[in-house]
């Protein structure tokens, strides 16, 4: 089973600054496999990046996904207010067949 | 769009059977290529996967669950249903029911959730 740890675990910026919020894999994972969600208090969490890189319906530009193997990356451009929140990677996986989590980074406003 | 609607008992009796279904709408659940799935978050924790299941009725169910874990559908309610059974306190959690999508790009399928419920609040306690 392949294990997703998401750095740091709590980050702390200002509105207009930019994130970067890593996930590393426990071995290899397809880039198609990848994918990012926003969750905010009391919310279901909300999908915002697919196949590593690509946007969501209605996710602005700001939100950015890259890398393949064992490191990818949300970046976060220009934070707006509304982007204080937890960020989870996850990864689906063929042996045995199960999409995992990352325990979250939130994104927290300094 | 599509929506989900989880239902079922917020209260549930250590050793007992927790039972949970999913509504559907704006979609019929037959229509191929979706995964129909569940999900829980303890309070204050991380998402858990629990399992999911296919229209065809092939199911995939987390390994560290599979053994108290069914997952079905019902295709004329256009619902599916989570079982856990001899569930304990560490089984509180929010459920949530999920769509998973299979979209196929060409040189394979890309694997993500796209549809959440709101979620339900379920307690395991005496």
């Amino acid at each position: 089973e392949i294990v997703l740890t998401q750095s740091p675990g709590t980050l702390s910026l200002s509105p207009g600054e930019g994130a970067t919020l890593s996930c590393r894999a426990s071995q290899s994972v397809r880039s198609n496999y990848l994918a990012w969600y926003q969750q905010k208090p009391g919310q279901a969490p909300r999908l915002l990046i697919y196949g590593a890189s690509t946007r969501a319906t209605g996710i602005p530009d700001r939100f950015s996904g890259s890398g393949s193997g064992t490191d990818f990356t949300l970046t976060i451009s220009r934070l707006e207010p509304e982007d204080f929140a937890l960020y989870y990677c996850q990864q689906y996986g063929i042996s045995p067949p199960m999409y995992t989590f990352g325990q979250g980074t939130k994104l927290e406003i300094k | 769009q599509v929506q989900l609607q989880e239902s079922g008992p917020g209260l549930v009796k250590p050793s007992q059977t927790l039972s949970l279904t999913c509504t559907v709408s704006g979609a019929s659940i037959t229509t191929s290529s979706n995964y129909w799935s569940w999900i829980r978050q303890p309070a204050g924790r991380g998402l858990e996967w629990i399992g999911h299941i296919y229209i065809s009725g092939s199911t995939n169910y987390n390994p560290s669950l599979k053994s108290r874990v069914t997952i079905s559908v019902d295709t004329s309610k256009n619902q599916f249903s989570l079982n856990l059974n001899s569930v304990t306190a560490a089984d509180t959690a929010v459920y949530y029911c999920v769509r998973a999508p299979l979209l196929w790009f060409g040189s394979g399928y890309y694997y993500y959730i796209d549809v959440w419920g709101k979620g339900t609040t379920v307690t395991v306690s005496s």
